[in-house]
């Protein structure tokens, strides 16, 4: 079955420090990549998504490249702000599903950013 | 601006007291999703509507049902709710399409006394 591996969290950093968000996953076709980002007591938006692979996904700073080669699809920001305080999930879309956009979800990561 | 839309945002009930959390959206889509998430946890989807076609998850107990009586509305249904059924409960829709985003409600949190 699919399955989705987020780095352990939680993540605390600087302001302006550079983010990683390590993400790899597991599917049995060509699935499509998001990574959904949820501030505290919110349901959660989408951040950026990847369709096919060596797509890069892009959005307010953050970006991730779609790796088949490596299964993954981290998150990257150069410079973050106290304002990206939130958690982070990765999620993968199988293009085997008939019935919706039925996500699986990695495990989120919780980033703090300190002034 | 087209949204996705959950009443009540909070809601307190007692231990096996039924409880009907609500759901509307003005995007049109096909697909509307029921996820429980408890803290710090992932999403833990329940069960979606592909338009009026019901697809309930291997692992979703029985005391959660829902409905879906038109485009705009789906409901949640929990007839009797236990202590370990709070959580926050949230609403996604989407095209049926597996590389198009979902759109989240803000949920509901759910309180069980």
């Amino acid at each position: 079955g699919n399955s989705v591996t987020q780095m352990e969290g939680p993540v605390t950093l600087s302001e302006e420090a550079f983010l990683t968000i390590n993400c790899t996953y597991t599917a049995t076709g060509y699935p499509s990549l998001f990574w959904y980002v949820q501030y505290p007591g919110e349901g959660l938006q989408l951040l950026l998504k990847a369709t096919k692979a060596d797509d890069k996904g892009s959005n307010k700073g953050f970006e991730a490249t779609y790796r088949k080669e490596t299964t993954s699809f981290h998150l990257e920001k150069g410079s973050v702000q106290v304002s990206d305080s939130a958690v982070y999930f990765c999620a993968l879309s199988d293009q085997g599903e008939t019935s919706g956009s039925r996500l699986t979800f990695g495990e989120g990561t919780q980033l703090t950013v300190n002034p | 601006d087209a949204m996705v839309i959950q009443n009540p945002r909070y809601q307190v009930t007692q231990f096996g007291k039924p409880v009907t959390l609500s759901c509307s959206q003005t995007l049109n889509h096909n697909v509307m999703y029921w996820y429980q998430q408890k803290s710090s946890q992932a999403p833990k989807l329940l069960f979606h509507y592909y338009d009026k076609d019901f697809n309930n998850e291997a692992d979703t107990p029985d005391n959660f049902q829902s409905r879906r009586p038109n485009t705009s509305f789906c409901f949640l249904d929990i007839r009797s709710p236990g202590l370990g059924d709070a959580a926050m409960y949230l609403c996604a829709t989407s095209l049926p399409i597996y590389t198009t985003q979902q759109f989240f409600g803000p949920g509901t949190r759910l309180t069980v006394l």
